[in-house]
Parts: structure tokens; C-alpha cells; sequence
């Protein structure tokens, strides 16, 4: 069974702070690798990874991907308290694009 | 606003009941899947059409079912419910199947009392 796994599980930090977000898989068919940010509603798109070693990035948010030893990260660099929500890491691992969810990482930014 | 629209929002029933909840995709997308999220589980594939047809099903109680209509919404039907169904319900459309960046509606919370 596909299994993805978040750490930590929730995470304090202040404003100002960096955060590593981690994320190991194991799956069958790995295909790619989907971070996504849910604050009070739906989960929101924010990187897609296929390949290792690549880094995208956005704004103060980036994230790798490192297929040989099966996990990825994502960076938050100078957090704000708009930053503040539940870190979902999704793995795509069939041709039917089924997406398998870590539990998530609660982040709490304090002002 | 990720073009993908749920209805009701929130729902509140009984045990034994039986709820349905629907799904509009983002314009063009064939695609629909459906997702569970509560709190001890995380968030959970349920089932997935594409163009009409079942193509993945994930840890979809027999109690539940769904399907997508020709004009590409959804609708996933729950009965018996219980209360430990109680949960968020989320839909998520994308292009066709096979297309990683899957777009979520804002959910249906469903509360079983």
C-alpha cells in the first residue's frame, strides 16, 4: 500500500523564522509529487516535483525533491503569520493520477 | 477560487440516513475526484470518474457510491451513515485523467448526530 509520511506534525514558530517541512513516500508508481497549503477550506496548489534535484520556487517558498531517498522538503523563509496553515505533501502514483496524502503538518506562525 | 463548486456546504443529519453531495468541475475538466478528510485519517481517495466512467477507487465504503453525469458534475451519495462519517467531503477536478495538479472545491462538511 502507497504510504506517505509527514514531520513533523505541528510546528510553532515566529515571524521571521525559516521552516523545513519533511515528506518520505513509499509507493508503487511514483509519478510525482504534489505539496499543497489548506488553510480554513480546500487544499491550494503550490508545487508539483517530478524530477530529483530540482528546486522550484516561489516567493519565500521552495521545494526539492530527492527520488533516491524517497522524500522532498519544503522551505518557508521568513515566515509570516499569513503562513499559518496545514502542509499537505500528495504522492501521484498511477496512470489514474490517485493522489495518496500525508496527514499533514500543522504550521503556526506567532506575530 | 479554483472554479470548482460544492453543494450544500455544511450538512447535518442523523445516523441511518442518506446524504448526497455534489460536484461541479472547472470548466473543460473530465476529471472528478472525490476525497474524505477527517481528523484521524487525514485526507482520503475515495473515487475517481473521468468522463462519465469509474476509473480509481480508493477506500470507498460499499455504503458509498457516486457518479458523473453527462454534463461532467458529480454526485456522491453516502447512506447508512454513521458517525464516524462525519468528516470534510472534498471534490477535485483536472483536465483528463492522468493530469497531476489536481484543483479542490471547498468541501461539504458533513456532521452525523
Amino acid at each position: 500500500e502507497d504510504k506517505v509520511v509527514q514531520s513533523p506534525l505541528s510546528l510553532v514558530v515566529h515571524e521571521g523564522d525559516t521552516v523545513t517541512l519533511n515528506c518520505s513516500y513509499e509507493v508503487t508508481n511514483f509519478r510525482s509529487l504534489l505539496w499543497y497549503k489548506q488553510e480554513k477550506k480546500a487544499p491550494t496548489f503550490l508545487f508539483m516535483l517530478t524530477s530529483s534535484g530540482i528546486e522550484k520556487k516561489s516567493g519565500r517558498l521552495s521545494s526539492i525533491l530527492d527520488k533516491k531517498e524517497l522524500f522532498s522538503i519544503l522551505n518557508i523563509t521568513a515566515t509570516q503569520t499569513g503562513d499559518s496553515a496545514i502542509y499537505l505533501c500528495a504522492v501521484d502514483s498511477g496512470a489514474n493520477s490517485k493522489l495518496t496524502f500525508g496527514k499533514g503538518i500543522t504550521l503556526s506562525v506567532r506575530p | 477560487d479554483s472554479g470548482v463548486t460544492q453543494t450544500p456546504k455544511h450538512l447535518i443529519t442523523a445516523t441511518g440516513q442518506r446524504v448526497t453531495l455534489r460536484c461541479s468541475p472547472r470548466s473543460g475538466d473530465l476529471s472528478v475526484y472525490w476525497y474524505q478528510q477527517s481528523l484521524d485519517q487525514g485526507l482520503q481517495f475515495l473515487i475517481q470518474y473521468y468522463n462519465g466512467e469509474e476509473r480509481a477507487k480508493g477506500n470507498i465504503l460499499e455504503r458509498f457510491s457516486a457518479q458523473q453525469f453527462p454534463d461532467l458534475h458529480s454526485e456522491l451519495n453516502l447512506s447508512s451513515l454513521e458517525l464516524g462519517d462525519s468528516a470534510l467531503y472534498f471534490c477535485a477536478s483536472s483536465p483528463w485523467t492522468g493530469a497531476e495538479t489536481q484543483y479542490f472545491g471547498p468541501g461539504t462538511r458533513l456532521l452525523v448526530l
